[in-house]
């Protein structure tokens, strides 16, 4: 069974960084795309970053501050995040593509206050 | 960026009646990158439709997708009391992800 789970949210400081987990079962993150999104309270649906394969692409919103990594021998994806500000409170899921079929995660709440 | 523009905003109607949800794109895009969500409070997003027509896994069939090009519409066709919800269309490409604004299908 396809599943993905996130972990790693909770409060923290502006200006503070925090790595999210995504850990992977029922398939292989090395070669399946896999996508972090995120939703703030009460807003819609926002794109932080793709990746496939090699390569990664950020929203313009979060570049140069949130970077993805993988652990290929763990099934684990990262989102480590930096220089958080107060817009960046949201709860981040993460995502994977088998072919093209979208399996999310249950979400980690992430809060940025003082 | 491709944007997605969902209509209407908001969907008032009773249960047992069919639903048309519209997303419009600015650019063309691929039906196998166009995807459907369901959210309903306080629950994360549940994937509906894949390849702008494929139902997910164990999504029951009064849900459809359909469209090509710029327009997709997603369908109910007899909403059940646990159909009302907010939807989110999605284009997922190779270097970028964006999702429409939403509709929210209440009960009129």
């Amino acid at each position: 069974e396809v599943q993905v789970v996130e972990s790693g949210g909770g409060l923290i400081q502006p200006g503070g960084s925090l790595r999210l987990s995504c850990a992977a079962s029922g398939f292989t993150v090395e070669t399946h795309c896999m996508t972090w999104a995120r939703q703030a309270p009460g807003r819609g649906l926002e794109w932080v970053s793709v990746t496939y394969g090699a390569n990664t692409y950020y929203a313009d919103s979060v570049k140069g501050r949130f970077t993805v990594s993988r652990d290929n021998s763990k099934n684990m994806l990262y989102l480590q995040m930096n220089g958080l500000r107060a817009e960046d409170t949201a709860v981040y899921y993460c995502a994977s593509y088998i072919v093209t079929h979208p399996y999310w995660g249950q979400g980690t709440l992430v809060t940025v206050s003082s | 960026e491709i944007v997605l523009t969902q209509t209407p905003g908001t969907l008032s109607l009773s249960p047992g009646e069919r639903a048309t949800l519209s997303c419009r794109a600015s650019q063309s895009i691929s039906t196998t990158y166009l995807a459907w969500y369901q959210q309903r409070p306080g629950q994360a997003p549940r994937p509906l439709i894949y390849d702008a027509s494929r139902r997910a896994t164990g999504i029951p069939d009064r849900f459809s997708g359909s469209g090509s090009g710029t327009d997709f519409t997603l369908t109910i066709s007899r909403l059940e009391p646990e159909d009302f919800a907010v939807y989110y269309c999605q284009q997922y490409g190779i270097s970028s992800v964006t999702f429409g604004g939403g509709t929210r299908v209440e009960i009129k």
